[in-house]
């Protein structure tokens, strides 16, 4: 049973035109979310967290939608630019259960 | 500031050899994770300590995996015997408290099992 899923393997934008990456769970506990980046050959790295209290965060080009009765959440990039190009984790979490729950990663990929 | 450093960064061995991965956290940090990461199964979590205390092994796949974590600045995943399938990425990931903190993830160690 797949608590996290992103449901798109890879996504491919133009430079300059919005990213949207997508998430979908089926635990209501979770009510904290991330997103990572992973570059090859890297461990992934934090890019942007939104708790259940929120609806949305923004941070620089980056926000998190997150909507909790579709039990989905969204990051968008804008602009997207090359250097966004890598794979994105979706990860949820119950606070106090000290563990994530990551889904499958989205590639994106921005063309110059 | 040192991030996760995890070694060896790449293995390869034989069938049936014993594998030792190894992993030093960020100094501070009281939790940490071992991740596998495959084509097959994603990023799939296999042990978490909490202040070197084992919390979660449920996703340790079986009994020839064990992980310990006898400080907080030191932790091993052994592999023992090693299979082929059991080849893939392993990362050890840190982080400062249990409550809405990130993971800081060191880069992997690559394992290949011929």
């Amino acid at each position: 049973d797949q608590q996290v899923k992103q449901n798109s393997p890879s996504l491919s934008v133009q430079e300059g035109r919005i990213s949207i990456l997508n998430c979908d769970y089926t635990n209501s506990m979770f009510d904290y979310f991330l997103w990572y980046k992973k570059y090859p050959a890297e461990g992934p790295t934090f890019l942007i967290s939104i708790s259940s209290i929120k609806d949305k965060n923004e941070d620089g080009r980056f926000t998190v939608f997150l909507n909790k009765s579709a039990k989905h959440l969204s990051l968008h990039i804008v602009p997207s630019q090359p250097g966004d190009s890598a794979v994105y984790f979706c990860a949820a979490s119950v606070t106090n259960a000290g563990k994530s729950t990551f889904g499958d990663g989205t590639t994106l990929t921005v063309k110059p | 500031d040192a991030g996760v450093i995890q070694s060896p960064r790449h293995e390869v061995t034989e069938m049936g050899q014993e594998v030792t991965l190894r992993c030093k956290p960020i100094s501070g940090h009281n939790s940490l994770f071992w991740y596998r990461q495959t084509m097959m199964r994603g990023l799939e979590l296999l042990i978490y300590f909490n202040n070197n205390v084992p919390i979660d092994d449920s996703g340790m796949p079986e009994d020839r995996f064990s992980a310990k974590m006898p400080n907080a600045s030191f932790s091993t995943l052994k592999i023992q015997p090693s299979e082929p399938r059991d080849s893939a990425v392993y990362f050890c990931a840190s982080s400062p408290t249990q409550v809405y903190q990130p993971q800081h993830f060191g880069d992997g160690t690559r394992l290949s099992i011929l």
